[in-house]
């Protein structure tokens, strides 16, 4: 597609449901990273991968949190038994080569979680 | 944890005006990053400088590095209400591709 894609744009849960995220990278782009980020603070990292592969995943703050991207294009972070503190912006963002030396990252628009 | 630390932490300034943001990091990188992020919308890049470069331009953007002291400097020239939002700068080290953001700073450009 022409951009990163995130859905969905907005989802509230209750305490203790599961949540899938879901991000559609720019096509071709081989890595793809999700970040986090609370109000008033930069993104935090979360995860990276390269192709289908997990590169990183040293900031996925609980064993609560996978990531996954089968095929090597969608990817899907999922966040079981929620807790009102996983509240927060999950960012997306896909980049044309691992070690990009050129260009940036594109990020999505993100998904506002909120856990009530 | 925190690589990159952006000052100030917020600025206001009247349209027209420079606007320049410092970033600030502690180990050797290969390259840095600066995004803008809108009310309510996604991080945008603005520009890349590589460890090895010492200053680039990108339309009223300005982006100098300097190594020697772990710091960059982003200058926006002749600014305008549409600029309002925050800056980030992200930061890329040698043995890493993860790029790692600050708490950004936060601007306002008056009409």
């Amino acid at each position: 597609g022409a951009g990163v894609s995130q859905s969905p744009r907005y989802k509230v849960t209750k305490r203790g449901q599961d949540v899938a995220l879901r991000c559609d990278p720019i096509s071709g782009h081989v890595s793809l990273y999700w970040y986090r980020q609370a109000l008033g603070q930069g993104p935090e990292f979360l995860t990276y991968f390269n192709y289908e592969a997990q590169q990183d995943k040293s900031g996925l703050p609980n064993d609560r949190f996978s990531a996954e991207r089968p095929e090597g294009s969608i990817s899907t972070l999922t966040i079981q038994r929620t807790e009102q503190r996983d509240s927060a912006m999950y960012r997306c963002a896909s980049s044309l080569v691992g070690r990009n030396l050129l260009y940036g990252y594109t990020f999505g628009s993100g998904t506002r979680l909120t856990v009530v | 944890s925190q690589q990159g630390e952006e000052d100030p932490q917020a600025l206001s300034i009247q349209e027209g005006e420079n606007a320049t943001m410092n970033c600030s990091y502690k180990t050797s990188i290969n390259n840095l990053q600066w995004y803008r992020q809108n009310s309510g919308r996604g991080l945008v890049h603005l520009i890349l400088i590589r460890s090895n470069e010492r200053e680039k331009h990108s339309g009223r953007l300005r982006v100098t590095l300097d190594t020697s002291k772990k710091s960059s400097s982003l200058l926006i020239t002749a600014s305008r209400a549409a600029d309002t939002a925050s800056y980030f700068c992200a930061t890329v080290t040698g043995g890493s591709y993860i790029p790692t953001f600050g708490r950004g700073t936060s601007l306002i450009v008056h009409p």
